[in-house]
């Protein structure tokens, strides 16, 4: 079983729909991160969560460190909004492993006009 | 504030060649992460570097992968006598500390014939 679950895999919405792609973890962890790719494209980094939530533009992050869950809402998506998402998350220890991420597999969203 | 460059972004070597992977921080980061994407496959962690030192490589393949990350001058990542196994996307990541969050180059696709 993976460290970091995501689901959906692939997400189809209309466009103005609200989406919601969640992340579950299994381990112990000091943030969470969510991260937008595009198709041959870089890797954005939308949020870093240690908790509670937070909100910019149209999206929303939010965690929960008791249930290990997190979410990321798009409010009104938009044909630009289609691209993986991704979750990854830097545990809970400033020993060696506890620099780096450990990623989901993604969420695969497209949003149809 | 250029962000963090990598280059080149596409790169194409014959088998049994060496592949150099460059990775400039942005300005002011000092900490250094290297992810491989395999095709279809989710991101996995193979370094973190610090200025002059390796300090977790627990991610890198044992033969044929290196990386460094000088004084001066970008951070490399290098591949001896690469294989088609190693056709993949290798993305550098950059952060001013422990703390704080990433910030993704748009990552070099290498593709090995």
């Amino acid at each position: 079983k993976n460290e970091v679950e995501q689901s959906p895999q692939n997400l189809t919405a209309q466009e103005g729909e609200f989406i919601t792609i969640n992340c579950s973890y299994s381990v112990g962890i000091s943030a969470l991160h969510w991260l937008q790719q595009h198709p041959g494209g870089g890797i954005v980094s939308l949020f870093m969560l240690s908790s509670g939530k937070k909100k910019h533009g149209r999206l929303i992050a939010t965690i929960n460190i008791q249930e290990k869950h997190s979410s990321l809402h798009i409010t009104a998506s938009h044909p630009r909004d289609s691209a993986v998402y991704i979750c990854a998350v830097r545990r809970a220890s400033k020993e060696t492993s506890g620099s780096r991420l450990t990623f989901g597999e993604g969420t695969q969203l497209t949003v149809n006009p | 504030n250029a962000g963090v460059m990598q280059n080149p972004r596409h790169l194409v070597r014959r088998r049994g060649q060496e592949a150099r992977l460059r990775c400039s921080p942005m300005k002011g980061h000092s900490h250094v992460y290297w992810y491989r994407q395999l095709p279809e496959e989710g991101l996995k962690f193979m370094v973190y570097l610090q200025k002059e030192n390796i300090i977790d490589e627990s991610g890198m393949p044992k033969e044929r992968f290196s990386a460094e990350f000088p004084k001066e001058g970008p951070s490399i990542l290098r591949i001896q006598q690469v294989v088609r196994g190693d056709s993949a996307a290798y993305f550098c990541a950059s952060s001013i500390g422990y703390d704080y969050g990433y910030t993704f180059g748009s990552g070099t696709r290498l593709t090995v014939v």
